[in-house]
Order: C-alpha cells, then sequence, then structure tokens
C-alpha cells in the first residue's frame, strides 16, 4: 500500500502562504493525492485531491509534481482558523502521523 | 441535509462489556469506514465495505466486529476481546471504488473504558 511521508510539525505566520509537503514516492500510478485536516476532536474535512495536474479550490492549491512523487498543499493566505492536523493520504485505507500545522498571528 | 451521523458522542463502559456504536449516512455512498484515532495519532484502519452484505479487516480488527445489512448504516461493536478500547472512534464514508471520491467523515464517538 502506498504511504505517505510528512513533517511532524509547521509554523506559519497569519496572512501568509503555508506551504505543506508530503512525500509518496511508492504512489501508483492511478493513485489519487487526498488532502484532509483535522480540528481536533472532531472529524477529518476533505481539502483537496488530484492526480497528475496541480488542482485550486476555494479552500487551498494542490502542486504535485511531474514524477507524483511528491506533493504540496498550499493555503495562499492562512488564518487563525487553518491550524489544524493536515494529512496526506494516497489512498483512503491509510493515514500517516499528519502534519500539525500552527498559525501564528 | 445530506451527512453522515455517529452516535453516542460519548461512551462509558465497564471492562467486559461489549458496546455497539452508530454510523448512519444519507449520501447514497456505497463505501463505509470505520477508523480509530489514538491521542496525538493519525487514524488506524479498522473495517471497510464497499458494498452491502460484504466488509474487510483492516489492519486493526481484532477485537472488533462490523455488520453492513443496509446501505445507509455500518455499526461497530468493540468487543470484550478488544485491549485498549478506550479511544475516539470515526466512520466514514465515499462513493466507492479505488478513486471513488473523497471521505466524508463523521464528528467521531470517544469511548471511555472505566
Amino acid at each position: 500500500d502506498a504511504k505517505t511521508t510528512q513533517p511532524p510539525s509547521m509554523d506559519c505566520a497569519e496572512g501568509r502562504a503555508a506551504n505543506l509537503p508530503c512525500n509518496h514516492s511508492t504512489i501508483s500510478g492511478n493513485e489519487y493525492v487526498y488532502w484532509y485536516r483535522q480540528i481536533h476532536s472532531q472529524g477529518p474535512q476533505y481539502i483537496i485531491h488530484g492526480l497528475k495536474n496541480n488542482e485550486t479550490n476555494e479552500m487551498a492549491s494542490l502542486i504535485i509534481t511531474e514524477d507524483r512523487k511528491s506533493s504540496t498543499l498550499i493555503l495562499p493566505h492562512a488564518t487563525l482558523r487553518d491550524t489544524a492536523v493536515y494529512y496526506c493520504i494516497v489512498q483512503k485505507l491509510v493515514f500517516g502521523q499528519g502534519t500539525r500545522l500552527t498559525i501564528n498571528p | 441535509d445530506g451527512g453522515i451521523t455517529q452516535s453516542p458522542k460519548y461512551l462509558f463502559r465497564k471492562e467486559g462489556q461489549n458496546v455497539t456504536l452508530s454510523c448512519e449516512q444519507n449520501l447514497n455512498h456505497d463505501a463505509m469506514y470505520w477508523y480509530r484515532q489514538d491521542p496525538g495519532q493519525g487514524l488506524r484502519l479498522i473495517y471497510y465495505s464497499q458494498i452491502v452484505n460484504d466488509f474487510q479487516k483492516g489492519d486493526i480488527a481484532e477485537g472488533y466486529s462490523v455488520s453492513r445489512e443496509k446501505k445507509e448504516s455500518f455499526p461497530l461493536t468493540v468487543t470484550s476481546a478488544q485491549k485498549n478500547p478506550t479511544a475516539f472512534y470515526l466512520c466514514a464514508s465515499s462513493m466507492g471504488g479505488r478513486s471513488g471520491g473523497e471521505l466524508f467523515f463523521g464528528e467521531g464517538s470517544r469511548l471511555t473504558v472505566l
């Protein structure tokens, strides 16, 4: 099963762009990259997903490298409410430990 | 509104008792999942079901059981055989298939064994 590697924690200043990396070097050709976030003691919330091309929605942008072995989630203008644990997964069954993102005022 | 509902939100159990956590969805999703989360940790898959009357074990199925008699419902029973049942339990659903859309999560059930 394809797994992901993320830094355990990151900090970002409010109003700046938060760039969260994810390595998925064993991803298969037909596996999508999904990002979720979890605010303390709540169910995870879907953010965005992609296969090969970069994607953007109202919450974030997703940049996937050409070899698909890594990706970056970008929150363009981080707010305090973006403080959460962010999970990058390449199939629904396997969640890693995620990145705890703290937005500082 | 469409969504996924877990109950109860909080549950206390004495050692040796079985307890069943409810998960219901009205999203018409084929696939449903149960995850366990321990403090400061990620999610670990307990069981999943891709279609009615069929389900598969995840990474940590020992001490748990499930049923999928209806498309809308996927209850999880935590049996007395589960050695460390105190945890946060999350249910999710998706359209199904290998890349069948994103996961929709419930708000979770927090089980404490006294």
